[in-house]
């Protein structure tokens, strides 16, 4: 069984470029929530998507977007970007019963602002 | 708000000595608490997941436990190797109808041969 699948896994933008990052979760899984991991803040939460409708949110800035297609795929959209927005970008998946379940994650991409 | 600490932030230890891991949290309502090792610049690997009506998961020589009434959870590695080298983080679900987990700044762990 495939684990979760995260591309590009290295990404080089410049500052005020737009860029998108695909998840692909383990299949039968039907939530993917992204996170945002840096030096400084550690692993911050930026939304969560199930059934192709954003659940919940973080606290991130508007520029921070993302969408889930109906096959559960995911992607998440940083437009305008700054410097702070370098990180290691993570995607979780979860097969979502009554109650939460285990999150798996993907190897990240990371994503480094010019 | 569900705030979610780790202590120490880093440990280093010799080859073969049990070792546990701290973690704490704020708000004892919740779902799950996960715990997931990190390799430098990889994902994260779930290693043992605890809901919110068990005390305790094991797997291999990896023992989590939960107290929800004092806000807690302990990750025990028996018999620790330098293979087990690694940022260990532990994460809480405290909201119901979300996946959303609150995640500690880790504990980076060295195993000396």
């Amino acid at each position: 069984k495939a684990g979760v699948t995260q591309t590009p896994r290295y990404l080089i933008k410049t500052r005020g470029q737009q860029v998108t990052l695909s998840c692909s979760p383990i299949s039968g899984h039907r939530s993917v929530s992204w996170y945002q991991q840096t030096p400084g803040q550690g692993l911050q939460f930026l939304f969560e998507y199930f059934s192709e409708t954003q659940r919940n949110k973080g606290n991130f800035p508007g520029r921070f977007s993302g969408r889930q297609f109906s096959n559960s795929r995911s992607e998440m959209n940083v437009s305008t970007l700054e410097l702070g927005d370098s990180a290691l970008y993570l995607c979780a998946s979860s097969l979502v019963g009554g109650a939460p379940t285990e999150a798996f994650f993907g190897q990240g991409t990371r994503l480094t602002v010019v | 708000k569900q705030e979610v600490t780790q202590i120490p932030a880093a440990l280093s230890v010799p080859e073969g000595e049990n070792l546990v891991l701290n973690c704490s949290f704020t708000d004892s309502a919740i779902y799950n608490l996960q715990w997931f090792r990190q390799d430098p610049g990889k994902g994260l690997t779930s290693l043992l997941l605890i809901q919110s009506s068990q005390r305790e998961q094991t797997s291999g020589r990896l023992n989590a436990s939960l107290d929800k009434s004092s806000g807690r959870s302990t990750l025990y590695i028996a018999a620790s190797q330098p293979g087990d080298s690694a940022t260990y983080l532990c994460a809480a679900i405290s909201q119901g109808g979300s996946e959303k987990l609150v995640f500690g700044k880790g504990t980076k762990l060295t195993v000396n041969p």
